[in-house]
């Protein structure tokens, strides 16, 4: 079945530093890839995707870039805000994500510290 | 517009109640998720509709957990006689069947088995 694998936290930041969030994946065929973020006292809200293989998907100076052949869809930030302090979850999907249920990674708790 | 909600917020049940989270998807949203949240982990897939039909339910852990959405827009989880190790946050999603798949999340219902 379909896995995801995340780097553990919490992981502690200072403002402005350089961040990467490993997050790989095991599944059949294709999927597409997704990084959710859920803000203190707030619901789960998509980050950005990426559909297919060498895609890049970017939001908020966040970027990750979907590698099929180390299975891999690292999150990363050239700097750092304390407003970015949050979990993240990778997760994945056997469609394009709206037509089945998704699989999440354990989540990444993000601290940045001022 | 409005996002997705859920109610109640929080609920606590004694070990054996039943108990019913609703959730209201945004309007329009043809399919509609289920996911369990337990402390520390990333969400669990229980269940999916795409308008009224439950086209998978392969996450539900035991038959004590029962889905509804008989009118295609609200829908209803039913956890019967609830043990302890049904203690987590359950969360809903709705999308549209469009390209951009994306899964938009409502605040969740923490449920505490006592």
């Amino acid at each position: 079945g379909n896995s995801v694998t995340q780097m553990e936290g919490p992981v502690t930041l200072s403002e402005e530093a350089f961040l990467t969030i490993n997050c790989t994946y095991t599944a059949t065929g294709y999927p597409s890839l997704f990084w959710y973020v859920q803000y203190p006292g707030e619901g789960l809200q998509l980050l950005l995707k990426a559909t297919k293989a060498d895609d890049k998907g970017s939001n908020k100076g966040f970027e990750a870039t979907y590698r099929k052949e180390t299975t891999s869809f690292h999150l990363e930030k050239g700097s750092v805000q304390v407003s970015d302090s949050a979990v993240y979850f990778c997760a994945l999907s056997d469609s394009g994500g709206g037509a089945d249920g998704l699989t999440f990674g354990k989540g990444t708790h993000l601290i940045i510290q001022p | 517009g409005a996002g997705v909600s859920q109610s109640p917020r929080y609920k606590v049940a004694k070990r054996g109640q039943d108990v019913a989270l609703r959730c209201d998807p945004i309007s329009g949203h043809v399919s509609l998720f289920w996911y369990q949240q337990a402390l520390g982990q990333g969400p669990e897939f229980l269940t999916y509709f795409q308008n009224e039909a439950q086209l998978d339910k392969s996450g539900l852990p035991s038959d004590r957990f029962f889905a509804e959405r008989p009118e295609g827009s609200v829908s209803t989880l039913k956890i019967q006689r609830t043990q302890q190790e049904d203690s987590a946050v359950y969360l809903c999603a709705s999308s549209l069947m469009d390209s951009s798949y994306e899964q938009y999340f409502g605040p969740g219902t923490r449920l505490t088995v006592t």
